[in-house]
């Protein structure tokens, strides 16, 4: 199985910051790799897929980027709302799975 | 819209078996695979089972195969997912999922605890 490693696992950051969450793959997933936002109380949603593409609706201000094995998801100018948990998954191979999530917070 | 509507869960003893609903609506479900992903309380998520637009493959992670069982009715836009021989270690938020590599669209999930 490939093993998803995020960091950090909690992240505390003023508004109007950027923030970056990497992602590494114990081996090449060739950028078939997703961002998700989970909001305290809500289901996941899809924010980034194939690595680098913004899901429909998302704010311009989430990009996502990296192959191989490095990922990262930046957030440009920090917003109230984006504080959530945020998880990578990679769907190269099953089983699909997932990195443990990082919880961000505002200073 | 898409929606995606789980129903189902609920308080269940070790051993004893449970079954899961999804009710899709807002695109053409049999046109796309389907997931079901879980979340243990306070923890990260796991992808639990996938099945084919026909339901003629379905896919599941080690920890629960022989035990679930994912199913579709493209007739009636639903998905199941089967749970037998149920274990503690399976309480979690069971989301259903459009899958399309990715999960693009997550149902409200439905809480499953295995308790005695």
């Amino acid at each position: 199985d490939i093993q998803m490693t995020q960091s950090p696992a909690s992240l505390s950051a003023s508004l109007g910051e950027t923030v970056t969450i990497e992602c590494r793959a114990s081996e090449d997933i060739y950028s078939n790799l997703a961002w998700y936002q989970q909001k305290p109380g809500n289901s996941p949603q899809l924010l980034i897929y194939d690595a680098n593409s913004l899901a429909d609706g998302v704010p311009s201000r989430f990009s996502g980027s990296g192959s191989g094995t490095q990922y990262s998801l930046k957030i440009n100018s920090l917003q109230s709302e984006d504080v959530a948990s945020y998880f990578c998954q990679q769907y190269n191979n099953y089983p699909n799975t997932f990195g443990a999530g990082t919880k961000l917070e505002l200073k | 819209e898409v929606q995606l509507v789980e129903s189902g869960g609920g308080l269940v003893q070790p051993g004893r078996s449970l079954k899961l609903s999804c009710a899709a609506s807002g695109f053409t479900f049999s046109n796309y695979y389907m997931a079901w992903v879980r979340q243990a309380p306070k923890k990260g998520l796991e992808w639990v089972a996938t099945i084919s637009t026909s339901g003629s493959r379905t896919y599941y992670p080690d920890s629960v195969k022989g035990r679930f069982t994912i199913s579709r009715d493209n007739a009636k836009s639903s998905l199941y997912l089967q749970m037998n021989s149920l274990k503690s270690e399976d309480t979690a938020t069971y989301y259903c999922a459009r899958h399309r590599y990715r999960f693009d669209y997550w149902g409200q999930g439905v809480m499953v605890t295995v308790s005695s």
